[in-house]
């Protein structure tokens, strides 16, 4: 399966401030993803990342608070915006490969801290 | 709409002991069903799918058969070891649709 990593692993942040996040893939892959997991609770899908198109988000997500850019097939990332200390969670990248299609790969997260 | 429903936990086991999480579903249609373990501090990792009725995923001794009629997909482990402690989660994605659909997750701890 396709080697993800994401940048940064953690960070703290004050409330106000942009974060932009990582997710680089070793191969080229088809479909990529951005979830959130709030502490203590399941992953929630954010928005479909689109190679060469705006992204496709999910309710209750929209481009302003998470602007999302996919330049390429191995490349994308999430901008989490004006942050507040609601948006502190983990963000995970995740991947969806053609060659073994229905399987999604995650990265190992970046947690992200707002005070 | 779709939705996972997995068993609260935390469920404590002794080493050796005997695991069953459950986990049911409601979909349109005939989705894939997945489970994923989280290992403390770390990512997601598929443990094992299957993607149609009767189908039985199984890895690392873990194994879960696809149950349309009762629309379950319990995650079974005869003998659980202190290394399988970790979170997991069933999930599902519905034909058609690439987002995976994720139940509350499952706390396992086992202790020696």
């Amino acid at each position: 399966s396709a080697v993800i990593s994401q940048k940064p692993s953690r960070d703290i942040c004050q409330r106000g401030t942009s974060l932009t996040i990582q997710c680089q893939v070793d191969s080229q892959v088809t479909m990529m993803f951005w979830y959130r997991q709030q502490p203590g609770q399941s992953l929630t899908l954010i928005a479909t990342a689109n190679q060469g198109s705006e992204a496709t988000y999910e309710s209750g997500f929209v481009i302003d608070k998470f602007p999302i850019s996919r330049p390429n097939l191995t490349f994308s990332t999430l901008t989490v915006s004006n942050m507040s200390p609601e948006d502190s969670s983990i963000y995970l990248c995740s991947v969806e490969e053609t060659a073994s299609y229905n399987e999604q790969f995650f990265g190992p997260g970046t947690r992200l801290t707002v005070l | 709409g779709n939705s996972v429903t997995q068993m609260e936990g935390p469920v404590t086991l002794s080493e050796e002991a005997f695991l069953t999480i459950n986990c049911t579903y409601t979909a349109t249609g005939y989705p894939s069903l997945f489970w994923y373990v989280q290992y403390p501090g770390e990512g997601l990792q598929l443990l094992l799918k299957a993607t149609k009725a009767d189908d039985k995923g199984s890895n690392k001794g873990f194994e879960a058969t696809y149950r349309k009629e009762t629309t379950s997909f319990h995650l079974e482990k005869g003998s659980v070891q202190v290394s399988d402690s970790a979170v997991y989660f069933c999930a599902l994605r519905s034909g058609g649709y690439n987002k995976l659909i994720f139940g509350a997750g499952t706390r396992l701890a086992v202790h020696p």
